[in-house]
């Protein structure tokens, strides 16, 4: 069983559009995190849940709104897509004080 | 705010030879976590490894051992007997450990390949 999931692992789309991305986790935990890595392979934090409610927001542009229905799923919506935009996003989750356990990762290409 | 600092953008590392990847970390928290994490070249974040800042003794797991040095801000990553499975990016990350603010903040990496 995949502890953390992602979908879709693909993701092209056309500037301008809008998509969603899906993260669930099926270990209990109650913190999940989305990270964006640029082509450069930083990965930098964008948001982090705590028992369905919004811990961190790192400036992340408002076109991105975290969404998350339970504890076990924190979805990533993104509005009016810019070629920046085109990345590598990872969903996490963890409990306190021990490691984030990654999902696989959905490349996002804007075209 | 944390930072975390890797040096070695990329090291080429005999296959059964020990290697060492090298990470400083700049912090003003009592309480903080350190982690290294590996993604090979299909793209996955694998966790390998984590030192608590109050823990005196290093971590270890199977192969991978954590060297922490808290008066020199150092959490180097030790693997001992490369494999070629070993090539991979491999990232260093810190933690505040504050209830509910416990993002990683990431290194830059560093590429490692082992050569057969």
């Amino acid at each position: 069983d995949t502890a953390v999931s992602q979908t879709p692992k693909y993701l092209v789309t056309q500037m301008g559009n809008d998509k969603s991305i899906k993260c669930e986790q099926n270990l209990g935990h109650d913190t999940m995190y989305w990270y964006k890595q640029d082509s450069k392979k930083f990965l930098k934090i964008m948001f982090s849940y705590n028992n369905k409610e919004l811990i961190i927001n790192e400036t992340v542009p408002n076109r991105f709104s975290p969404k998350s229905p339970d504890k076990a799923h924190l979805n990533l919506h993104i509005n009016s897509l810019e070629l920046g935009d085109s990345a590598v996003y990872f969903c996490a989750s963890s409990q306190w004080r021990y490691e984030q356990y990654f999902g696989p990762g959905t490349r996002l290409t804007v075209t | 705010a944390q930072k975390i600092t890797q040096t070695q953008p990329g090291m080429f590392v005999q296959e059964k030879e020990a290697v060492t990847l090298d990470c400083t970390y700049d912090t003003s928290d009592q309480s903080y976590g350190l982690f290294w994490y590996k993604q090979p070249s299909s793209g996955e974040m694998i966790f390998l490894i984590y030192q608590g800042s109050y823990d005196e003794q290093n971590a270890t797991e199977g192969r991978y051992s954590l060297n922490f040095q808290k008066a020199r801000k150092s959490a180097n990553l030790v693997i001992s007997a490369s494999q070629l499975g070993d090539s991979a990016m491999y990232f260093c990350a810190m933690s505040q450990e504050n209830f509910g603010n416990e993002k990683l903040t990431f290194g830059t990496g560093t590429r490692l390949t082992i050569i057969p």
